[in-house]
């Protein structure tokens, strides 16, 4: 039973660009989160999501910062227009109800 | 809102010897309770967990860590330790049949010979 899977694994990215970070969740989980590591922090809520529908983004910083979870295919995070302050570690956990969060191998973004 | 106070950054400890990691929490409501560990360049695993029930859960690693709902904390023990141990160390609380989490700043535990 492989566990979550998240691509890539380091992303490099120059200002302005884009980056598309993916999760695939546990098999018969349908609930997914991403949580964002900065340097020295623990992890911060960013999003959750079942399939096609966004339950709560009050984590999510209000521009640039988009996610979706289609019917078919894995979560994605998407971040326009990177700066570095974007920096960081993106994790995805997924769960088969709202209690414990297993989470993936994270997507550590550089920004240069 | 939940806060979770991890009150030790670096954890230097010899092989073979116990340790504690604290975790207190502050919360007006019941909580879900979690320690993860992160190894190096790694992401997350979950170590145990209290959701309900003994207040005492243990690991298959050795671990265990005890609610104490008066003194609002989580702390987590072993009482020996081994090199493979080194790693980061999360607590983290959510509200009962809640789903966000909200992670203590970490405790990095580092084994020594």
């Amino acid at each position: 039973n492989a566990g979550v899977m998240q691509n890539p694994r380091h992303l490099v990215r120059r200002r302005g660009q884009e980056a598309r970070l993916r999760c695939s969740p546990m098999k018969g989980h349908s609930h997914v989160y991403w949580y964002r590591q900065l340097p020295e922090e623990g992890l911060k809520f960013m999003v959750y999501l079942q399939k096609e529908n966004i339950i709560d983004e009050s984590g999510m910083p209000k521009e640039r910062f988009s996610a979706e979870f289609p019917k078919e295919g894995p979560s994605i995070l998407r971040i326009q227009q990177v700066v570095r302050g974007d920096s960081a570690a993106y994790f995805c956990a997924s769960s088969p109800s709202e209690e414990t969060q297993y989470f993936g191998p994270g997507t550590r973004l550089l920004v240069l | 809102a939940q806060s979770v106070t991890q009150l030790d950054s670096q954890v230097p400890v010899f092989e073979e010897a116990p340790v504690e990691l604290r975790c207190n929490y502050s919360s007006s409501v019941s909580v879900y309770l979690f320690w993860y560990v992160q190894y190096p360049n790694q992401g997350l695993q979950l170590l145990l967990k209290y959701l309900s029930g003994s207040t005492l859960v243990e690991s298959i690693n050795g671990f265990e860590a005890e609610f104490n709902k008066s003194q609002t904390s989580f702390h987590l023990r072993k009482p020996s330790v081994h090199i493979s141990d080194t790693a980061e160390y999360f607590c983290a609380v959510s509200k009962r049949r809640d789903y966000k989490l909200s992670f203590g700043a970490g405790t990095t535990v580092t084994v020594r010979a």
